[in-house]
């Protein structure tokens, strides 16, 4: 079974402009979740996608928005970007049942994309 | 609030000796897991090994294994026979609320010919 895949790995921007990421599931998984990790900051959640609806959102700002398609994959898109938003974004995918907020099933991460911001 | 603490910044070991990676949590929810993840320079992030809080035996698989002690609240991961592949960043994480995972500072081990 393949694993998660993300496009691009790598990616250079400057700021002000905008930038799409985007995610494919493993097979079968509809859950996809977000997370973006700094050196700073570590590992930080971002949101997470359930059939084609964002079930819960870190504390990011708005210029941080997602979506999922029906198929499941997913994407992220940044506006306005800033410095501090160099980052490796990583997506993560499980197959989704929640019980009592929380995800059960192991989440499986893809390769990670490595923004940079100038 | 749930909280992870991995205290080591870094390990080193040497290669076909056992290493153990320390990590602490924080929770107030009787139902919680634990989760190591291995991060290589490569940045993907590779799932190593799960422990469920009702789990009344600690995890296994393969070289991995998870000293699981829940009144102490720490969930220690042991790598038996260190090889050279091993070297990376290692993430302690625990399923939270919000759908999300929680992590860890991690700890970079480096393993040692």
């Amino acid at each position: 079974k393949a694993g998660v895949t993300q496009t691009p790995r790598y990616l250079i921007k400057t700021r002000g402009q905008q930038v799409t990421l985007s995610c494919s599931p493993i097979s079968g998984h509809r859950s996809v979740s977000w997370y973006q990790q700094t050196p700073g900051q570590g590992l930080q959640f971002l949101f997470e996608y359930f059939s084609e609806t964002q079930r819960n959102k870190g504390n990011f700002p708005g210029r941080f928005s997602g979506r999922q398609f029906s198929n499941s994959r997913s994407e992220m898109n940044v506006s306005t970007l800033e410095l501090g938003d160099s980052a490796l974004y990583l997506c993560a995918s499980s197959l989704g049942t929640v019980v009592r907020g929380a995800l059960q099933e192991t989440q499986y991460f893809g390769p990670g994309t490595r923004l940079l911001v100038l | 609030a749930q909280k992870i603490t991995q205290t080591q910044p870094g390990m080193f070991v040497q290669e076909k000796e056992a290493v153990t990676l320390d990590c602490t949590y924080d929770t107030s929810d009787p139902s919680y897991g634990l989760f190591w993840y291995k991060q290589p320079s490569s940045g993907e992030m590779i799932f190593l090994i799960y422990q469920g809080s009702y789990d009344q035996q600690n995890a296994t698989e393969g070289r991995y294994s998870l000293n699981f002690q829940k009144a102490r609240k720490s969930a220690n991961l042991v790598i038996s026979a260190s090889q050279l592949g091993d070297s990376a960043m290692y993430f302690c994480a625990m399923r939270g609320g919000l759908n999300k995972l929680i992590f860890g500072a991690g700890t970079r081990l480096a393993v040692h010919p």
